[in-house]
């Protein structure tokens, strides 16, 4: 059974760092893109960031490019999102997501339950 | 940046009824557009991608049409649990995004 389960999120001051974490298992971790994606409180779903399958691929949104860094650690089938320089505007529930297939980064079929990140002096 | 245009923002039905979601985009992303269910509190839960496929142990009421810029999601029957927020999304071009949403409420 896929599962992906997050963590790492908490309160945090404006201007401060948080490190979430995604643990995957059920699938070929290293075969698949996966995908940060957030929703505010109140608001819709707003893609974060993604990566490859080897790391060798990375892309961002613009909102949080130059703060935000995605990796993952293959061997321990893990997902990482270090969040710098935080803002009010990134307080939201963070999901982490599976890609569909191996061949491409387009769409995703299994989500965490996400964790919340709360930016508040 | 392409831009996911969702209608309605909200579609008030009854179970049994027949649910027309749409989702414009800015420029054409081919066929590689996605569609969601979200409820509140749990996952977003993928139904349709690359336009009309439906997902693994997704009901044969949930169907998805379209290419280009111009997509639909249809539901044929409501069902109770079908209540709930529909997003679509697009990667034909990155940025990857999300359209506003969909919310289908019990009328």
């Amino acid at each position: 059974e896929v599962q992906l389960l997050e963590s790492g999120g908490g309160l945090v001051q404006p201007g401060g760092s948080l490190r979430l974490s995604c643990a995957a298992s059920g699938f070929t971790f290293s075969n698949f893109c996966i995908s940060w994606i957030r929703q505010a409180p109140g608001k819709g779903l707003e893609w974060v960031s993604v990566i490859s399958g080897s790391g060798g691929a990375i892309y961002y949104a613009d909102s949080v490019r130059g703060r935000f860094t995605i990796s993952r650690d293959n061997s321990k089938n893990t997902l990482f999102l270090q969040m710098n320089s935080l803002r009010v505007e990134d307080a939201a529930v963070y999901f982490c997501a599976k890609a569909v297939s191996t061949t491409s980064c387009r769409h995703f079929d299994y989500w965490g339950q996400g964790t919340r990140v709360t930016v508040s002096s | 940046e392409t831009v996911l245009t969702q209608s309605p923002a909200t579609l008030s039905l009854s179970p049994g009824e027949r649910a027309t979601l749409s989702c414009r985009a800015s420029q054409s992303v081919s066929s590689y557009l996605a569609w969601y269910q979200h409820k509140p509190g749990q996952a977003p839960r993928l139904l349709i991608y690359g336009s009309s496929n439906r997902a693994t142990g997704i009901p044969a009421r949930f169907s998805g049409s379209g290419s280009g810029t111009d997509f639909t999601l249809t539901i044929s029957s409501l069902e109770p649990e079908d209540f709930a927020v529909y997003y679509c999304q697009q990667r034909g071009e990155w940025p990857l995004t999300f359209g506003g949403g969909t919310k289908v409420e019990i009328k």
